[in-house]
C-alpha cells in the first residue's frame, strides 16, 4: 500500500506571494491532517479535512486555508506569505474509525517552503 | 489545556546504552499518549501509543513506554541503543473525548555515539 505522498517536497517563495500545497493520503484513508513544523514553535495542528469537510481547525490566520477533493487528496494553500512562514508542512492521514486524537495518523515526508 | 513538555532538545548515548527519553504532560482528564519518530528528511512515524488498560506500553524497533498517571509521565526506553535509532522524538497528548486535537512536545533529537 502506497504511503501518504505530497508535493512539491520543496518550494522557495518570496513575500506576498501565495502558495498551494499537495497531499495525498493513503488508499482508504478519508481524513487528512496538516501540521506546520518549525525549530521554534515544534509542530503545530492547522486542520483537519474529513469527508471533505473541515472537522478541526488550529491556531492559524485565516490566510492559512485548505481543501479536500472527492478522492480524499488534500490541498493547503497560504496566501501572502510572511518570512515567518518558512516551515517543513506535514500531512497526515488515517482512516479515522473514531476520532482523530485516537486513530494512528500517517505521515507524509513533508514540503520544506522558504519563504525570502 | 493540554500541554507537553520533553525534558532535554538533545540526548547523546552510547550504542548498546539504555535510551531513555522524558515526557511530561498536563491534561485535566485521562489522556492518550504517544511516541513518535522522525528520521532526517521524512515525516513522522508512530511508534507506540496509550489509550487506556495497561500502563506499560510496546512498541516497534524495541522502544517501550510507561505511562505513570501520579507523575503525569511517559517516558520513552529502550534497553540498548542501536546507531539506527539516532532521530528526532516527539511525544504528544490528546485530550480525546474533550478536544479532538494531538498536542506535541518541541522534540528530543537522539544522537548515538560509536
Amino acid at each position: 500500500k502506497a504511503g501518504v505522498t505530497q508535493t512539491p517536497r520543496y518550494l522557495i517563495k518570496t513575500r506576498g506571494q501565495q502558495v498551494t500545497l499537495s497531499c495525498s493520503p493513503i488508499s482508504g484513508h478519508r481524513s487528512v491532517s496538516w501540521y506546520q513544523q518549525t525549530p521554534g514553535q515544534g509542530l503545530q495542528f492547522l486542520f483537519e479535512y474529513f469527508s471533505e469537510t473541515q472537522r478541526n481547525k488550529g491556531n492559524f490566520p485565516g490566510r492559512f486555508s485548505g481543501r479536500q477533493f472527492s478522492n480524499s487528496r488534500s490541498e493547503m494553500n497560504v496566501s501572502t506569505l510572511e518570512l515567518g512562514d518558512s516551515a517543513l508542512y506535514l500531512c497526515a492521514s488515517s482512516s479515522r474509525t473514531s476520532g482523530l486524537s485516537t486513530d494512528t495518523q500517517y505521515f507524509g515526508p513533508g514540503t520544506r517552503l522558504t519563504v525570502l | 489545556a493540554q500541554s507537553v513538555t520533553q525534558l532535554g532538545s538533545h540526548v547523546s548515548v552510547s550504542e548498546g546504552a539504555l535510551v531513555l527519553l522524558r515526557c511530561n504532560y498536563s491534561s485535566s482528564v485521562p489522556p492518550y499518549l504517544f511516541w513518535y519518530v522522525q528520521y532526517p528528511n521524512q515525516g513522522l512515524q508512530l511508534l507506540l501509543k496509550y489509550t487506556t488498560g495497561a500502563t506499560l506500553v510496546k512498541g516497534i524497533n524495541g522502544f517501550e513506554a510507561e505511562f505513570k498517571k501520579s507523575e503525569t509521565s511517559f517516558h520513552l526506553t529502550k534497553p540498548s541503543a542501536h546507531m539506527s535509532d539516532a532521530a528526532e522524538y516527539f511525544c504528544a497528548v490528546s485530550e480525546w473525548d474533550r478536544d479532538d486535537k494531538i498536542i506535541f512536545g518541541k522534540g528530543t533529537r537522539l544522537h548515538i555515539l560509536p
